[in-house]
């Protein structure tokens, strides 16, 4: 039982370049939600999934994109790489979301754009 | 939306009990109150939650004033791993996590 898997673990980009985080999790969770980490701060939700086939925005969306073709699997895009889009992104999932369910939280991604 | 207040950072000796606040005010009567930790950048760990009444688990208690405008996390007999920012955390109208800076606890051989 791997829990929440990411990867990669670290990654440089040029501006304007495009990747796709993959974040996996083998406990069954409906739901998978993306957030970022910037330094001295608290995580902030850029997307999230509730099912397979479905997403939905959160904080900060701009510049990202999402997909959860599989109910174990979902990916984080970026279409067009900038400076700001530097930070540790946190992959989690969580069987239902509201009341008493916790989410787990893969090991996270650091990403430089330079 | 609810929103909580946490000091920004926090000291406690080794083998004393760490006792961290948390003021949420303005959450609502259904709303839970979740206690999560991010040791050096790692990715967050849950602790503990709790709508109510005190709940307490393998790692930590949670006391809730009976007016539910704030609480408190309690590690017991705190030891070096438990060095790290936790964060109290309620949700948004959307079921979403809000998550503030956290207090950084330090904890002193």
């Amino acid at each position: 039982n791997a829990g929440v898997t990411q990867t990669p673990k670290f990654r440089v980009l040029k501006t304007g370049q495009s990747m796709t985080l993959l974040c996996a999790q083998d406990m069954n969770h409906e739901y998978m939600y993306w957030y970022r980490q910037d330094p001295g701060m608290g995580l902030r939700l850029i997307h999230y999934s509730v099912g397979e086939g479905t997403t939905a925005k959160g904080e900060v969306p701009d510049g990202y994109n999402v997909s959860r073709l599989k109910k174990q699997n979902f990916l984080l895009g970026l279409e067009s790489a900038a400076p700001s889009q530097t930070s540790v992104y946190f992959c989690a999932s969580s069987y239902r979301t509201g009341g008493p369910y916790e989410q787990y939280f893969g090991p996270g991604t650091r990403l430089t754009v330079t | 939306d609810a929103k909580t207040t946490q000091p920004p950072s926090m000291d406690c000796a080794e083998g004393r009990a760490a006792n961290l606040p948390c003021n949420h005010s303005t959450i609502s009567g259904n709303e839970y109150v979740y206690w999560y930790r991010q040791i050096h950048s790692q990715g967050p760990q849950y602790i503990i939650h709790g709508l109510k009444n005190n709940e307490t688990n393998e790692m930590a208690s949670l006391i809730i004033t009976e007016d539910r405008k704030s609480s408190t996390l309690i590690l017991p007999h705190a030891t070096l791993r438990d060095t790290a920012v936790y964060y109290c955390i309620v949700m948004d109208s959307n079921y979403q996590l809000i998550w503030g800076a956290g207090t950084k606890l330090i904890i002193k051989p």
